[in-house]
């Protein structure tokens, strides 16, 4: 299907597991981001890729890690998952620095 | 500290009656973006807006940019039920950047 997508939708995890979040687009947009969604905190930007094997950190990237060696896939990684990184977490992409940004369906991750 | 203050943080009103949302900072922004997020989705963009003072209509909901680019506000005009949502702002603070700031949101809830 077209679009962006993310796997899995929901995601329960305990303390010190590793944990992976894909993310999944079909338009070949060079730019993909990571944000997490937490109560009273809006969306915040975890990491970020400009183009295949270019990755950046935004403003939350500590505990996670991101790899980008094909345009359309962005995993995101939790190496050892902490109960702080129980939240909503959205992928987004899009063609240029100008463009909208259109965003995945979102994974809800629990840590337990 | 949240760069992007969005006020009300909760709103529930009757269907028909006006509301607005603020969205306000101290940093200047180059352009501005609101978006609406439904339950169990990822957040679609409504509106950018760039220029300072500008005004842009979508049907009911009204967007102003402030003559300074540091805050923003989103006018609804007869509330429907199809407006429910949580309403979040997010600013780009350098032209150009890829990066995207989001405010805490606004979540809306119209009563039929």
């Amino acid at each position: 299907d077209a679009g962006i997508t993310q796997s899995p939708r929901y995601k329960i995890t305990e303390t010190g597991r590793q944990v992976t979040l894909m993310c999944h687009q079909t338009w070949s947009h060079s730019y993909m981001f990571w944000y997490r969604q937490d109560l009273g905190h809006g969306l915040r930007l975890i990491y970020y890729s400009a183009a295949a094997d270019i990755t950046d950190k935004g403003e939350v990237p500590d505990g996670y890690v991101v790899s980008r060696s094909k345009t359309e896939n962005f995993p995101l990684t939790l190496e050892s998952a902490t109960r702080s990184q129980t939240s909503v977490y959205f992928c987004a992409s899009k063609e240029t620095a100008y463009n909208e940004q259109f965003f995945g369906p979102g994974t809800r991750l629990t840590v337990l | 500290t949240q760069l992007l203050e969005q006020s009300p943080q909760f709103l529930s009103i009757q269907e028909g009656e006006n509301l607005t949302v603020y969205c306000n900072s101290s940093s200047v922004f180059s352009s501005l973006q609101w978006y609406r997020q439904e339950p169990g989705e990822g957040p679609v963009l409504l509106v950018t807006v760039v220029t300072g003072g500008e005004v842009k209509k979508l049907k009911r909901l009204t967007f102003q940019f402030g003559d300074a680019r540091k805050d923003s506000s989103l006018h609804i005009t007869a509330a429907q039920p199809g407006d429910t949502g949580l309403y979040l702002c997010a600013g780009r603070l350098v032209f150009g950047n890829e990066k995207l700031t989001f405010g805490t949101g606004t979540r809306l809830t119209i009563i039929p």
